[in-house]
């Protein structure tokens, strides 16, 4: 089956550890996307990729870095700078090209930092 | 004034009932719209993209106003797995190709 996949889906880590989210995609698509969702707000961008070897920063890119070595893989690092980094967290995917394609999401991570 | 605004509700309804939402965008120039719904505590999933001309998708209508920036989902004869947050998302900054999320409307449908 063509999917997203995201791992773990719960994660607890200390304050001042780095953590590194995982998502994978065998759907094929060249662009993924990292976005943040705190309680009861929306889903607010973090990073994104439209091909290998290249990402930009979104809205709150502060507090975070990814890779984007692979096609199929985009994962993303929550580091210490990060001051609220307790969220669901949500990778995406779509197509890319000229247009703006609609985007597909894995189960996501809830991380939590005490 | 935020990219795209949804009234957060909740909306509380009975089965059977005919629900509406609307959603307001800033960007005159987006030119793609979708609606999404999310389960609590659940990855968003595609429910329908939206066209200029409108469409439907079985009990789901979604219809486009340009000239007054909102889109709507019309949601007939409602089911209690219809419950789940409806969220309303445009290509708001179309120099990035990234998609901006409304905060969703909350819909409750009881029995």
């Amino acid at each position: 089956d063509g999917g997203i996949t995201q791992s773990p889906k719960y994660l607890f880590r200390k304050e001042g550890q780095n953590v590194t989210l995982s998502c994978e995609q065998n759907l094929n698509h060249d662009a993924m996307y990292w976005y943040r969702q705190d309680p009861g707000q929306g889903l607010r961008l973090i990073y994104y990729s439209q091909i290998v070897n290249d990402f930009q920063k979104g809205d709150i890119a502060e507090g975070y870095s990814v890779s984007r070595e692979k096609k199929e893989s985009f994962p993303l690092t929550v580091t210490s700078a990060q001051k609220n980094p307790t969220a669901f967290y949500l990778c995406a995917s779509s197509m890319a090209g000229t247009g703006t394609y609609e985007q597909y999401f894995g189960p996501g991570t809830r991380l939590t930092v005490t | 004034r935020k990219e795209v605004e949804q009234d957060p509700g909740p909306f509380n309804v009975p089965e059977g009932a005919t629900v509406a939402f609307n959603c307001t965008y800033s960007n005159s120039a987006s030119q793609s719209f979708f609606w999404y719904r999310q389960d609590c505590r659940k990855e968003p999933k595609l429910l329908m993209s939206v066209y200029s001309s409108g469409n439907e998708d079985g009990r789901f209508t979604a219809q486009l106003n340009r000239a007054s920036q909102y889109i709507s989902l019309l949601i007939r004869d409602s089911k209690l797995s219809d419950s789940a947050t409806y969220l309303c998302v445009v290509n708001g900054n179309t120099g990035r190709r990234a998609l901006t999320f409304g905060s969703g409307t909350r819909l409750q449908v009881q029995p």
